[in-house]
């Protein structure tokens, strides 16, 4: 089973400024890999998949990276409807698995 | 346009058996490639995944749940169920179905999710 960690678990930062969110992988695998946007009483949200393609009427300051054991979730210019939770989740093998996830909050 | 909406009982007894409906339009469940998914979460925690059918009808399922989860679908219905044994109150969580894209198995349409707790 791969294990997905994140960090860190919390991230406090103002509008307008970079936030860089972090996911590891236990075992390594190329791109097979998601992120989601989770506000308080919401379903998640895809923003990312194949570690870099942003879904559909994501806008263009979410950018992923990264492939192996190593994935970045990177939001630019931070605006205020983007501080939320963002989860990782991988799909390269079974059990699907997701990270304990990033919280993003108002510096 | 994809919708999917859970339904079942918001409060379930420990040992009861747990079933849980998605109904989903905007899809078939017999296109290729295409599948529905179950994941849940407890409050204030992370997600975590359950099961998955695809249209052909293979499944997977989250080991660590130990054969207490069964999935199944209708698909003249548009629907896909979720049946837990033994519910537990570790199960109290808000459950989620979602839409597998043909591409891999992320979810790119959620339902709004149904809670379900587990208590005496």
């Amino acid at each position: 089973e791969i294990v997905m960690t994140q960090s860190p678990a919390t991230l406090s930062v103002s509008p307008g400024e970079t936030a860089t969110l972090s996911c590891r992988a236990s075992q390594t695998f190329s791109d097979n890999l998601a992120w989601y946007q989770q506000k308080p009483g919401q379903a998640p949200r895809l923003l990312i998949y194949a570690a870099s393609t942003r879904a559909t009427g994501i806008p263009a300051r979410f950018s992923g990276n990264g492939s192996g054991t190593e994935f970045t979730l990177t939001i630019s210019s931070l605006q205020s409807e983007d501080f939320a939770v963002y989860y990782c989740q991988q799909y390269y093998n079974w059990p699907l698995g997701f990270g304990p996830g990033t919280k993003v909050d108002m510096k | 346009q994809i919708t999917l909406e859970e339904s079942g009982p918001a409060l379930v007894k420990p040992t009861q058996t747990l079933t849980l409906t998605c109904t989903f339009s905007g899809f078939s469940l017999t296109t290729a490639g295409v599948g529905v998914g179950w994941i849940r979460q407890p409050p204030g925690k992370a997600l975590q995944w359950l099961a998955l059918i695809y249209w052909d009808d293979d499944k997977r399922y989250n080991s660590s749940l130990k054969n207490r989860l069964t999935i199944t679908k209708d698909t003249s219905k548009n629907q896909v169920v979720l049946t837990m044994t033994n519910a537990d109150p570790e199960d109290t969580a808000t459950y989620f179905c979602g839409h597998r894209t043909p591409w891999g198995s992320y979810y790119d349409y959620w339902g709004q999710g149904t809670l379900v707790t587990v208590s005496s």
